[in-house]
């Protein structure tokens, strides 16, 4: 089945040690997406590509950063996390364009700890 | 600017019994309407869209949801719930004439009570 997968599932990582976090999928689709979840809240854009040309979310804080080096792979990177980046970031992707009547398709999530 | 509220922040209903979950919407445009669905440490998954033509729009696991312009609202009913409908619920606009972003509402949280 086509799909979105996130690897890992739990990450934990140390105060401000870089992370990266992966995201593939097998849709096909020209948008990728990378939200930030916190508990009993809903998912925050952090950004998303479409094909190649990157688009940050204005409230988006320097410390993260994203690669999608082709069509398949998308990857998060939080240069130095902090407590508060403690968070469930989920991956997305759409056919199109990231509003308008395309549906997105998420991944399992990658649920990061920090210690 | 578009904006999604749900009202419930949490919902307890007990199981076989109807549900409904409340989903108001506010957007000078015409809109995309979407719910989404969350179960524990998942992704969100689509349960069901409005895009346009009938207002009543069926999804997956029995649900539904209807459209109402007049009322800018979209919400979710079904008519007898199951233990594995408990999860997050999400409503998400997005505008007919933008490219710009999915707005999601707060959720909702469905609590199936045996």
């Amino acid at each position: 089945d086509a799909m979105v997968i996130q690897n890992p599932r739990y990450q934990v990582t140390q105060f401000g040690k870089p992370v990266t976090l992966s995201c593939s999928q097998t849709l096909n689709h020209n948008v990728m997406y990378w939200y930030q979840q916190k508990s009993s809240q809903a998912p925050k854009l952090l950004f998303h590509y479409y094909d190649k040309d990157f688009n940050n979310e204005a409230d988006t804080p320097d410390n993260f950063q994203s690669r999608r080096p082709n069509t398949s792979f998308c990857f998060l990177d939080i240069r130095s996390p902090g407590l508060g980046d403690a968070a469930m970031y989920l991956c997305a992707t759409s056919r199109h364009s990231p509003g308008g009547d395309q549906p997105q398709h998420f991944g399992d999530g990658t649920r990061l700890s920090i210690l | 600017a578009q904006s999604v509220t749900q009202l419930d922040s949490q919902v307890p209903v007990f199981e076989e019994a109807p549900v409904e979950l409340r989903c108001n919407y506010s957007s000078s445009v015409s809109v995309y309407l979407f719910w989404y669905v969350q179960y524990p440490n998942q992704g969100l998954q689509l349960l069901l869209k409005y895009l346009s033509g009938s207002t009543l729009v069926k999804g997956i696991n029995g649900f539904e949801a209807e459209f109402n312009k007049s009322q800018t609202s979209f919400h979710l009913r079904k008519p007898s719930v199951h233990i594995s409908d408990t999860a997050e619920y999400f409503c998400a606009v997005s505008v007919k004439t933008s490219y710009d972003k999915v707005i999601f509402g707060p959720g909702t949280s469905l609590s199936v009570i045996p």
